[in-house]
């Protein structure tokens, strides 16, 4: 198991503008999952993507994988007030247990 | 999605008192349960995993002998904070895997007064 590293830490933006977050690991994954937390709930599973998916949309939400780079990127497209939350990566295997960094702070003004 | 119910969502106990929460996958089974602690302003902290039908594995300082785990079915876990103590107040997670990914419940916020 092993824990993704959210990048960056906080991320301030308007309503309607896109909100951009990365996560690196150190080895190779057989998929990675981004969560999202609002403050004092569980976390929510907002999508799922393979080690041979480059991208996957769900909604507003697209995310890459770059297995050669180590690295996932979660784009949120036309931002709304409710989209402010914590954002979390866990890279791993089907067998893995999920380990979590600190995530990303986004919070997004009207 | 896949559902993972938590019950209670949130608990005050006296201390010395045991306290116990309930992790169910709804309409998915899960062999393999996760709990998490998470401290305001943290990340969650895997405390335990749990296995249907053996002993859960524990993380690294985290005593057995306090938080009980028993996974007796294929769609519930249970987490008992035994003897609690103010400092065990904290918000707990349980996380369900399944064949789409590992899901979560909504944490369960304990206050041990």
């Amino acid at each position: 198991s092993q824990q993704g590293e959210e990048d960056p830490q906080a991320l301030s933006i308007q309503e309607g503008e896109n909100a951009t977050m990365n996560c690196s690991y150190k080895t190779s994954i057989n998929n990675l999952q981004w969560y999202r937390q609002n403050s004092g709930r569980g976390l929510v599973h907002l999508i799922l993507i393979r080690s041979n998916e480059r991208e996957k949309h769900s909604g507003r939400l697209r995310v890459t994988l770059d297995t050669s780079k180590k690295s996932s990127s979660l784009l949120i497209t036309a931002s709304r007030a409710a989209d402010t939350a914590s954002y979390f990566c866990a890279p791993g295997g089907f067998t893995d247990k999920l380990i979590f960094g600190t995530g990303t702070r986004l919070q997004v003004f009207p | 999605g896949a559902v993972v119910s938590q019950h209670p969502s949130r608990v005050i106990c006296k201390s010395g008192t045991s306290v116990k929460i309930e992790c169910r996958s709804l309409d998915f089974q899960a062999t393999t349960m996760f709990w998490y602690r998470q401290f305001p302003k943290k990340s969650l902290m895997l405390m335990a995993t749990s296995n249907e039908g053996s002993k859960a594995t524990y993380e690294q300082g985290v005593e057995k002998d306090k938080f009980l785990i028993n996974h007796a079915s294929l769609t519930l876990s249970t987490l008992t904070v035994t003897s609690a103590h103010p400092e065990d107040s904290s918000f707990y997670i349980c996380s369900a895997r399944g064949g789409a990914g590992s899901f979560f419940g909504q944490g369960t916020r304990l206050t041990v007064v």
